[in-house]
């Protein structure tokens, strides 16, 4: 059984670019969240897609976007990208019945040059 | 406002006990997770306490007081391995988000 799966692992970008990272869910799970995870820090809230829809959001700017598939698989979009985008960005999937928490996939680094 | 405050750092003995202590003031409350993350990698489920008490896992125990905003992970028979950060997140009346501490860098010495 699958966990989450994120795509890519290591991604180097520059300023002003626009990047695309790819979450796969656990097997049986719906929803998907996204964080940002800054060196030494605990992950920051960006969103969360159910069916499809933006659920939830945090305090981060339009520049990030997203979206969720119908096999429920998610992209998180950053455009005009800022060094202080350089992170690791971590994708959760959950289900209704939260059983096991929030299963968090390896994550894709990210730097911005 | 919420926040989550947790020891940034800890040092304790192989074959020790510790106790990691998380205070949390959110919006809401559905409940607190703990989460074991090694360097460079992505956090993994400890566990999920939303009523009052003491969870046991094995080796991994976690408390809950909810009229004190308070809870703490137990580590018992620590071995090198458990050398990580542990993040202590709670689940406010959002019921979508999670809140999360810093985190407490657990240094396990011989």
């Amino acid at each position: 059984d699958a966990g989450v799966t994120q795509s890519p692992t290591h991604l180097i970008k520059t300023r002003g670019q626009q990047v695309t990272l790819r979450c796969s869910p656990k097997s049986g799970h719906d929803t998907v969240s996204w964080y940002q995870q800054a060196l030494g820090q605990g992950p920051q809230f960006i969103f969360q897609y159910y069916e499809e829809e933006e659920r939830q959001r945090g305090n981060f700017p339009d520049r990030f976007s997203g979206h969720q598939f119908p096999n429920y698989s998610s992209e998180l979009n950053v455009n005009a990208l800022l060094l202080g985008d350089s992170a690791l960005y971590l994708c959760a999937s959950s289900s209704v019945s939260r059983d096991y928490g929030y299963t968090f996939g390896s994550g894709t680094r990210l730097t911005v040059v | 406002g919420q926040n989550i405050d947790q020891p940034t750092e800890m040092t304790a003995t192989e074959g020790a006990i510790v106790q990691i202590n998380c205070t949390y003031q959110t919006s809401g409350f559905n409940g607190l997770f703990w989460y074991q993350q090694h360097a460079g990698e992505a956090p993994t489920f400890l566990s999920y306490n939303v009523l009052d008490g003491l969870e046991e896992k094995g080796r991994f125990s976690s408390f809950l007081s909810r009229s004190k905003g308070y809870s703490y992970l137990l580590l018992k028979e620590l071995q090198m391995k458990d050398s990580a950060s542990y993040l202590c997140a709670s689940e406010g009346d959002s019921n979508y988000q999670l809140i999360w501490g810093a985190g407490t860098k657990l240094i396990i010495k011989p």
